[in-house]
């Protein structure tokens, strides 16, 4: 099966400084890459999302590149605020039903 | 549009204990997918079901069972509770989910279920 690594596990910034998460993900058949923040006491949010035949997309200070032939994608988030403080994490997925494999988990802490 | 709704948002059980988790998807959406979340494991795929059916399963134990209901609704059940069984259950819904293309999963707040 699809097998997802996320990096970093932990990350700091200071307000207004940019971060970037990385995933790489194992299964080449995979084509649905989104990713979600979850803060506290909820449940994930989608934030972005990405197919293969598209190699960037942004909305606003998010963006999030995908790279096929070395099977990685990373999130940017610019200007970073405290809001944006939380757990992102990555998936993938591939056109056999809606299971998506998760990333480990990055926690943000944007430093006021 | 209202989100995904999960039902109850907690619950404390005991071991050997069954219990009944209740998801209400998106309107219009007929796919719903069930996950755990551990801080050990991450978030781990259950089952999704679409249009009543099963479609695909994780690597869970048969102890984790899921039913979905005419209006998309769906229900998990897990039966004879393990402490390793705490958690907080997932249920995320998503349209459209006959086509060929991956659809976006919305998620709901979760069930924080503890194993006492």
């Amino acid at each position: 099966g699809e097998n997802v690594e996320q990096h970093p596990s932990t990350l700091s910034v200071q307000e207004g400084d940019s971060a970037v998460i990385k995933c790489t993900y194992s299964d080449s058949a995979s084509n649905y890459f989104p990713w979600y923040k979850q803060e506290l006491g909820k449940g994930p949010q989608l934030i972005i999302d990405i197919r293969s035949n598209v190699g960037e997309k942004k909305d606003q200070r998010i963006a999030v590149t995908l790279n096929k032939t070395a099977k990685h994608f990373s999130l940017h988030i610019t200007e970073t605020q405290p809001e944006d403080s939380a757990v992102y994490f990555c998936a993938a997925s591939r056109n056999t039903g809606n299971q998506f494999y998760f990333g480990t988990g990055t926690s943000l802490t944007v430093i006021p | 549009k209202a989100g995904v709704t999960q039902t109850p948002r907690y619950l404390i059980k005991t071991r050997g204990q069954q219990v009944t988790l209740s998801c209400s998807p998106i309107s219009g959406h007929r796919s719903v997918s069930w996950y755990q979340q551990t801080p050990g494991q991450g978030l781990q795929f259950l089952f999704e079901y679409f249009s009543e059916t099963q479609r695909n399963k994780g690597n869970f134990p048969g102890r984790f069972s899921g039913r979905q209901f005419s209006n998309s609704r769906s229900e998990m059940n897990v039966s004879t509770l393990e402490l390793g069984d705490s958690a907080l259950y997932l249920c995320a819904s998503s349209g459209l989910a006959g086509g060929p293309r991956v659809e976006t999963q919305y998620f709901g707040p979760g069930t924080r279920l503890l194993v006492l």
